[in-house]
């Protein structure tokens, strides 16, 4: 049972522009959410995180978007660098305090 | 500051073999956890070790176990492989009283089971 979706594998876009990593939960008891990056060969990375008291969290070029009622989240990635080409990955607390993760979207930013 | 660190890189063994993998976690971190990451999926937990003390644990089976030393480094065991334990398995230290935002993690060893 994936908690936690990521339903595009894959994402491309142009450098400058824009990069938007979708993510949707199914249960409503998680109450805060992570974005994790990770590069080949190294452990993921803390991005950005949001609790669910909120809706919005931002981060320099980085912006977490979160709508409770469809149990969805975003990841706003502005302007979109060559350097931020890697697998994003979401995650959510579940009621045991444990981070569950979604599969992954690989972003590349083409130059 | 060294970061965690995760020894042996890569391993390869056979099926129905033993394997120990091993972490130090960041210096001052008392919290460690383990994951598997199998090819196209996320990271998913195993367990989480604090003050030498198993915190939690995922949906595996007992094949898999693990300790913490006084150290606070870290063992994952894994007996009777199975082809499906291929994966690369990640461990994350935290600091004492962080939330789990605040995990750090290693860079991984990757276990390919023939």
């Amino acid at each position: 049972d994936q908690q936690v979706k990521q339903n595009s594998p894959s994402l491309s876009v142009q450098e400058g522009r824009i990069s938007i990593l979708n993510c949707d939960y199914t249960n409503s008891m998680f109450d805060y959410f992570l974005w994790y990056k990770k590069y080949p060969a190294e452990g993921p990375t803390f991005l950005i995180s949001i609790s669910s008291i909120k809706d919005k969290n931002e981060d320099g070029r980085f912006t977490v978007f979160l709508n409770k009622s469809a149990k969805h989240l975003s990841l706003h990635i502005v302007p979109s660098q060559p350097g931020d080409s890697a697998v994003y990955f979401c995650a959510a607390y579940n009621q045991g305090g444990k981070l569950i993760f979604g599969q992954g979207t690989e972003l590349s930013v083409k130059p | 500051d060294a970061g965690v660190t995760q020894s042996p890189t890569h391993l390869i063994k056979t099926r129905g073999q033993h394997v120990t993998l091993r972490c130090s976690p960041i210096s001052g971190h008392k919290s460690v956890s383990w994951y598997q990451q199998v090819l196209g999926q996320g990271p998913q937990f195993i367990f989480q070790y604090y003050e030498k003390e198993e915190r939690g644990r995922g949906n595996f089976p007992d094949r898999f176990s693990a300790r913490q030393f006084p150290n606070y480094s870290s063992e994952l065991n894994v007996n009777a492989l199975l082809l499906g334990d291929s994966a690369l398995y990640l461990c994350a230290s935290s600091p004492p009283g962080a939330r789990d935002n605040e995990q750090f993690f290693g860079p991984g060893t990757r276990l390919t089971v023939l």
